[in-house]
């Protein structure tokens, strides 16, 4: 089947360590993203990417990295520079840039202690 | 790209039809207009995109007038299940889209 996997579900980090999350697409998508949402509220863009070896900051970059070296995957480093990291993050891919339709990853809650 | 504005919250009750209006003042002339469902703890699923007039499809139906600067998201007879948060989002095409906070629909028994 093909689809968006994200890994780990749930995450729980010490304050102070960077942590990686995970994210792989098997739709031969172009473009991926990465969105972080806090409870209660919509989401907001971090990083997305229309091309392998090229992405672009959103809306909320700062104290996150990205990196995407093959078309299946784009991982997103929280990095100790990220004054408050707990969240759910959501990992998306489409075909094209923006106008395409996105289609989501399960998300990985993470929590730091 | 188009900032959009739509309610916090709607209630409704199985079997009835849901509209949810959102206003895009500022939409450009290549702007598409988006909407996407999410339930907790999941990410969101596209439902429905149009530009202009009427676009429907098997879950449902999307209203944009002549002058763009709103559009409706039509739910048929909702059921439990589409209990909700429903997004509008503008797109231009060179940016990645931008989620506000949503409409979040109560369906009641």
């Amino acid at each position: 089947d093909g689809g968006i996997t994200q890994s780990p579900k749930y995450l729980f980090r010490k304050e102070g360590q960077n942590v990686t999350l995970s994210c792989e697409q098997n739709l031969n998508h172009d473009a991926m993203y990465w969105y972080r949402q806090d409870p209660g509220q919509g989401l907001r863009l971090i990083y997305y990417s229309q091309i392998v070896n090229d992405f672009q900051k959103g809306d909320i970059a700062e104290g996150y990295s990205v990196s995407r070296e093959k078309k299946e995957s784009f991982p997103l480093t929280v990095t100790s520079a990220q004054k408050n990291p707990t969240a759910f993050y959501l990992c998306a891919s489409s075909i094209l840039l923006v106008a395409d339709e996105q289609f989501f990853g399960p998300g990985t809650r993470l929590t730091v202690l | 790209l188009a900032k959009t504005t739509q309610p916090i919250s709607m209630d409704s009750y199985e079997g009835q039809e849901v509209n949810i209006t959102c206003s895009h003042n500022n939409i450009a002339t290549n702007d598409y207009i988006t909407w996407y469902q999410q339930f907790p703890s999941q990410g969101p699923r596209f439902i429905i995109q149009g530009y202009k007039t009427k676009v429907t499809n098997e879950v449902a139906s999307l209203f944009i007038p002549a002058d763009r600067k709103s559009s409706t998201l039509s739910l048929p007879r909702v059921s439990l299940s589409d209990t909700a948060v429903y997004y509008c989002l503008g797109a231009q095409g060179r940016r990645a889209l931008t989620f506000g906070s949503g409409t979040r629909l109560q369906v009641q028994p």
